[in-house]
This record gives C-alpha cells, structure tokens and sequence, in this order.
C-alpha cells in the first residue's frame, strides 16, 4: 500500500543541524512533490515547504529559508529534510506529506493526501 | 504576512451540526485556495478530509462535507460521533507553490 515511514527521533544540542527521511513505497516516487510539515508540542501545523523528487526542484516557506534544504535519493524513494542552527524552538514533531495534484472532471484537484508518522525531534543542551 | 483564520475551539452535541470555517486575515476564500482539511487526534499524523473544497479524501464518510461559506472555507459535519473529537486544520494554497495552514479548531463532542 502507499505510505511514508520516517526515520526516528532525534536528540540535537542549539546550533546542531538535524536530518529527517521520509521513505515512500507503493506508488511512484518521482510523481508527486512531496512536502514537509511541522508541529510543535500543544501547537498547530506549520507548512515548511516542499522538493519535486523528480527534478529536485524546491520551495521553502520565508520562514525557513537559509536553514532548510529539502533533497532526494531517487534510487531508494527517500526524501530529506535537513534544518541547520537549531534553536529550543525546533523542537517538533516534523511530517513528510505527499501532494495529490491531478486534473479530472470536477477541475484542478491539489492537496496532501498520504502523511507519514511523523519524526520528533527534540533541541535541548 | 497571510495568517489562515480558524475558531480555536468548538463544541457539538452528539449527533449534531456543526460547521467548522477557514478565513483570511485579508481577502476572501474561493476555490481558487483549494481549500483542504485534515483531522488530527492527539499523537498521530493528521488524515485528509476534504480537499480541493468539497472532495472527500477515500474513506472519509459522507457526514464530512467541504463547501465555501461566504467568505470562508467551511467543513460541516452531520451527525457528529463521539470520535470526531479531535483537531481540525484547514491549509490554503496561496499560489507559486506556498501553502498556509490555518491555527486549527479544537473540537469538542459534548
């Protein structure tokens, strides 16, 4: 079936750089952007940005810009999240999300329809 | 800065109507944001809804439903059950490849 396994939790030091992955199976990896979401403890859902597994174009929210980089591993279907200079504030929950994007009878269909469990990632000295 | 407006919190009774919106701090929601929804219940990974207004994702019963309301974004859920006491988030696609979520609605089944 289709899913995203992420890789474990994560234990940084503040300035420390972290790496997530985000293995997809089930469905062909290069046609779908895939998207990366974070939640802090007791907050909401904050959009980080996304990369195209195809050609390994990326988008990053303002926010995140100069400390994100989103990349790919084609041949094992993984995508990468990697934020640099962590702060106490890091400190969440980060989620991989696959975008739906299609085109049928009712119009132009775009959302994120398949999430993975999810990565805690704690920023503590 | 776009901020994505949702009720912070909200409570039903079971078996009752309720309708759950997603604004903009400027400006109108319209199909054009491709208006989704997620539910998410304490430690686990949200789970689609409705996207693209009013489509609803596989699985998700026909009590769910997406629609624009006025100005706004709505999810209405129709006969409400104890388990749809969770949080829901709605995200709006801003265009050139940004997507903004909403603050999230706590809902209470009560």
């Amino acid at each position: 079936q289709v899913q995203l396994v992420q890789s474990g939790a994560e234990v940084k030091k503040p300035g420390a750089s972290v790496k997530v992955s985000c293995k997809a199976s089930g469905y062909t990896f290069t046609g779908y952007y895939m998207h990366w979401v974070r939640q802090a403890p007791g907050q909401g859902l904050e959009w980080m940005g996304w990369i195209n597994p195809n050609s390994g174009g990326t988008n990053y929210a303002q926010k995140f810009q100069g400390r994100v980089t989103m990349t790919r591993d084609t041949s094992i279907s993984t995508a990468y999240m990697e934020l640099s200079r962590l702060r106490s504030d890091d400190t969440a929950v980060y989620y991989c999300a696959r975008e739906l994007d299609y085109y049928d009878s009712s119009g132009y269909q775009k959302a994120f329809d398949i999430w993975g469990q999810g990565t805690m990632v704690t920023v503590s000295s | 800065q776009t901020v994505v407006t949702q009720e912070p919190s909200f409570s039903v009774s079971p078996g009752g109507t309720v309708t759950l919106t997603c604004g903009l701090s400027s400006g109108s929601v319209s199909t054009s944001y491709y208006p989704s929804w997620y539910q998410q219940t304490p430690g686990q990974a949200p789970r689609t809804l409705i996207y693209s207004t009013n489509t609803r994702s596989s699985g998700v019963p026909d009590r769910f439903s997406g629609s624009i309301l006025g100005n706004k974004a709505a999810l209405t859920i129709t006969g409400a059950q104890a388990d749809d006491e969770s949080d829901y988030y709605c995200v709006l696609y801003m265009g050139s490849g940004f997507w903004v979520f909403g603050g999230g609605t706590k809902l209470t089944v009560l």
